[in-house]
């Protein structure tokens, strides 16, 4: 079983729809979770994390976690077709003293106008 | 320059060359990562560095090689490359590696094709 499991997509919406990204994990150690978003051509930047259960909004984005049931989502509001972009989920695990972030495989998202 | 710069921006290279990838951040982090990403796959961390020091190698093969020369610059030197070593290579830096939620910040890779 891997450590990190995102279905890769592709994703297709139309502009102004809620979009739904999920991750699973089987490590329950892992300490923090996060989104990254990669724009063709570009490296991946941080978009959100959080490390406790529940939900933390910013913007048209909510990032949601499920220790229990050992997953993540990421929720797009009135996605725009700026939004298209791959979007990797990552979690953070400490191990001999440093931190070690483990990725999915990456959501591709593409918002049509 | 801001952020973290990487150059090439593409290499083609044949199995029998030898080139290097280059890495610069200009965020005044002190740890430094190597990545590979393929189509498919999750990034696959290859290389870390806290201070210039190697604190991780994930079991790469010596056919790729990095160097760390100060905190600001990473290479990683390439030799008798295989085909299946095509893919994006991504430099990140962060300010420690540790207690920092694991932010790192990535450069653009470098899209590297083996013959």
């Amino acid at each position: 079983q891997k450590e990190v499991e995102q279905d890769p997509g592709p994703l297709s919406v139309p502009e102004g729809a809620i979009v739904s990204l999920n991750c699973t994990y089987s490590n329950s150690a892992f300490q923090y979770f996060m989104w990254y978003r990669q724009y063709s051509r570009k490296g991946p930047e941080l978009l959100m994390y959080t490390y406790s259960s529940g939900n933390k909004e910013d913007g048209r984005f909510t990032a949601q976690v499920d220790k229990s049931s050992k997953y993540i989502s990421l929720f797009i509001r009135d996605s725009q077709p700026s939004d298209s972009a791959t979007y990797l989920c990552a979690m953070v695990l400490a191990q001999g003293g440093s931190e070690k972030l483990v990725f999915g495989k990456g959501t591709k998202l593409t918002v049509n106008p | 320059e801001t952020g973290v710069t990487q150059t090439p921006r593409h290499l083609v290279m044949g199995m029998t060359n030898k080139k290097s990838l280059k890495c610069e951040q200009h965020l005044g982090h002190n740890a430094m990562y190597w990545y590979k990403q393929s189509a498919k796959k999750p990034l696959e961390l290859m290389f870390v560095y806290s201070l210039e020091e190697r604190v991780e190698n994930n079991s790469v093969p010596s056919r790729f090689s990095p160097e760390c020369p100060n905190s600001s610059h990473l290479f990683l030197h390439l030799h008798t490359l295989q085909p299946e070593d095509s893919a994006l290579y991504l430099c990140a830096s962060s300010q420690d590696i540790t207690g920092v939620v694991g932010e790192q910040f990535f450069g653009p890779g470098t899209r590297l094709t083996v013959l």
